[in-house]
């Protein structure tokens, strides 16, 4: 079946623009995840979402960062007035179940966000 | 989470069994042992996990110390397609304890030699 996907695969913006990152879970999975990754590090939890709402965001770095999943399914990432230092892969994920701290997490393949 | 500790890279030759390493001297009774792998330019995947005995799966066996202070992931014959960064993640079992984020460290790259 269809695994979780994220559009655009590559994204260069310019220094102060906004840009929004889409993740598409696997259909029917509640809890969905976004991480980001700097070069040569391991992954950062940015936020998660129970179903609708956000139900942890301490991982946001700074108010600029903002997401939303208005549906339950597909997740947007929201970046205002971008810095450079905001250039990374940004990875999400998605998990079948709200309760299982055990849950595997399914990762899409990321959006490489560039601002220049 | 709990930290755990890995080497920073290993080489194995391609069909020989690889051991990869962690160690997590501050695990909690609660904690489970995770592993994911992520292959380049790929999101991380799920490889394993375990709590007390020792676990197989079709793509790899964990090995857990009697102490759980320690774990080896063991891939049993390297392939090319092995090639990637492995994460030893503890996961606490509590269920108040939040949100279920994947905390990861820096991982071990492995190479596997043709």
């Amino acid at each position: 079946g269809a695994g979780v996907s994220q559009t655009p695969s590559n994204k260069v913006t310019e220094k102060g623009k906004y840009v929004e990152l889409r993740c598409d879970p696997i259909s029917g999975h509640t809890a969905l995840y976004w991480y980001r990754q700097s070069l040569g590090q391991g992954p950062e939890f940015l936020i998660y979402f129970q179903g609708t709402g956000a139900a942890d965001d301490s991982g946001l770095p700074n108010d600029r960062f903002f997401a939303v999943r208005p549906e339950g399914s597909v997740s947007t990432l929201k970046i205002q007035r971008t810095e450079r230092g905001d250039s990374a892969v940004y990875l999400c994920a998605s998990s079948p179940t709200s309760g299982g701290t055990l849950n595997e997490q399914f990762f899409g393949p990321g959006t490489r966000l560039t601002v220049l | 989470d709990a930290k755990t500790t890995q080497p920073n890279s290993m080489e194995s030759n391609e069909e020989e069994p690889v051991h990869l390493p962690c160690n997590h001297s501050t695990i909690s009774g609660t904690d489970y042992i995770h592993w994911y792998r992520q292959l380049p330019s790929q999101g991380p995947e799920y490889v394993i996990h375990g709590l007390t005995s020792n676990v197989n799966n079709r793509m790899a066996s964990l090995a857990i110390a009697e102490d759980r202070k320690s774990s080896t992931l063991i891939l049993h014959r390297a392939t090319l397609r092995d090639a990637a960064v492995y994460y030893c993640i503890l996961r606490t079992s509590y269920s108040g304890a939040g949100s279920y984020q994947l905390t990861f460290g820096k991982g071990t790259k492995l190479s596997v030699i043709p």
